[in-house]
């Protein structure tokens, strides 16, 4: 069975710091990882997402991911974050068809302006 | 493009009832997929469709809950009888994974209270 393992649960920072997160997960086969971000009062929505190729993707709102497959990584980061960015974090990972996609515990972001 | 429809957004039931809570994906969307969120912690998948049928639903305890799919587009999820651990918010989130992106779009949930 697969797991993900957030190591921060509560990440307070001010406007314009620099911001990373933490993801882990065990697997033992390919996978797809996932960023899924939950602003206040709003839906679950996809941020980025690794199947292949370039380890380092983009995603949405200048945040970025960087698989590295030998530490089983899947760390977001973004160099400047606002005030806007406060939400709930929360990483996942699935097969390689995309079936069984398991959530981290998540983080919360606070960003103090 | 209509999002992931779910009823209702609030429950509050006393534990021993039975409750069910409806989905209805964004059209076209051939896979479907519950999940359990409690409070503190990410989302757990229940139950995935994929049209009418069940791709996967070892996590789904099934001597109480029950999810159907029947004629392949909205769905029910059934809790019967409800224990008080059950309160969790019920997420319903579908894509389309023919199009090889197996990004989910997920419903605003339905937050159930057990007393």
């Amino acid at each position: 069975a697969q797991s993900v393992s957030q190591h921060n649960h509560h990440v307070i920072l001010s406007e314009a710091a620099s911001l990373e997160l933490g993801c882990n997960y065990s697997y033992g086969g390919t996978v797809n990882l996932f960023w899924y971000v939950q602003y206040p009062g709003q839906h679950l929505q996809l941020l980025l997402k690794y199947f292949s190729g370039d380890p380092l993707v983009k995603g949405i709102k200048g945040f970025e991911a960087e698989f590295i497959k030998s530490k089983f990584s899947f760390n977001l980061r973004k160099p400047s974050v606002q005030w806007s960015d406060t939400a709930e974090y929360f990483c996942a990972v699935s097969d390689n068809a995309g079936n069984m996609l398991t959530f981290g515990g998540g983080t919360r972001l606070m960003v103090k302006p | 493009e209509a999002g992931v429809a779910q009823s209702p957004r609030y429950k509050i039931i006393e534990k021993r009832q039975s409750v069910a809570f409806w989905c209805n994906p964004i059209s076209g969307h051939a896979t479907l997929y519950w999940y359990q969120q409690i409070l503190g912690q990410g989302p757990k998948l229940l139950i995935q469709f994929q049209n009418n049928g069940v791709v996967d639903d070892s996590q789904l305890p099934k001597d109480r809950f029950s999810a159907e799919r029947l004629k392949g587009v909205d769905s029910t999820l059934k809790i019967q009888p409800a224990k008080l651990e059950d309160s969790a918010v019920y997420l319903c989130a579908s894509s389309d994974v023919q199009t090889g992106s197996y990004e989910q779009y997920f419903g605003p949930g339905t937050r159930l209270t057990v007393t």
